[in-house]
């Protein structure tokens, strides 16, 4: 199975602050069509996970243009420009490159 | 707008079996893979179970092998699984998602996500 690590797994924030985190695959997310099948969900409080950032970089539709996503391979990086009140959750990113799919343990956002 | 509703999920003694459904709207369900992702209360999430959009394939998570059966009624645009034996590490909150895919015809990432429903196991 892949294994997925996150970090931090806390991440205290100042409203208009950048934030960043880190996912760490134990296999290679990079398909040979060049695709790599690594994905961003944010779990808002009380909330369902919604997907921000899929197939490594791209945004999904809705998500504001402070989230980024970028790497490749292995590593993985999610960056909010400004962070925002409304971005506190759990950040988790999950692999879709095979099965099981699965999950990191996520990075719990909250504001400082 | 695409939904997701799940139902079925409620309180159940270890050994016992429950069905959850999830009704979909505002896709083509016939076209979509489907999933099913567990949270167990205060943890992170897991995948588990996946069925192509014919139900000509089916995948298990390895915790889930052999006592849930994901299945699919196009006709009626829902999507369950059965979940028999059920054991207290099974106790979770059950969201369905839809797959999308990219080209590898795998499901790739979730979107959009049910509001789950609870399933509790404990005698």
């Amino acid at each position: 199975d892949i294994v997925l690590t996150q970090s931090p797994l806390s991440l205290p924030v100042t409203p208009g602050e950048p934030a960043s985190m880190s996912c760490r695959s134990s296999q290679s997310l990079l398909s040979s069509e060049g695709y790599n099948y690594l994905n961003w969900y944010l779990q808002k409080p009380g909330q369902s996970p919604q997907v921000l950032i899929y197939l490594g970089s791209n945004r999904a539709s809705g998500v504001p243009d402070r989230f980024s996503g970028s790497g490749s391979g292995t590593d993985f990086t999610l960056k909010i420009s400004r962070v925002e009140a409304e971005d506190v959750g759990v950040y988790y990113c999950m692999q879709g490159r095979q099965a099981p799919l699965t999950f990191g343990g996520g990075t719990k956002v909250e504001i400082k | 707008d695409v939904q997701l509703l799940e139902s079925g999920g409620g309180l159940v003694q270890p050994g016992g079996s429950l069905r959850l459904s999830c009704a979909a709207s505002g896709f083509t369900f016939s076209d979509s893979i489907m999933s099913w992702v567990r949270q167990a209360p205060g943890k992170g999430l897991e995948w588990v179970s996946t069925i192509t959009a014919n139900s000509g394939s089916t995948y298990y998570a390895g915790s889930v092998k052999g006592r849930f059966t994901i299945s699919r009624d196009n006709s009626k645009n829902t999507l369950y699984v059965q979940m028999n034996s059920l054991r207290a590490e099974d106790t979770a909150l059950y969201y369905c998602a839809r797959c999308r895919v990219q080209t590898s015809g795998w499901c790739n990432w979730f979107d959009p996500w049910g509001q789950g429903t609870l399933v509790t196991v404990s005698s």
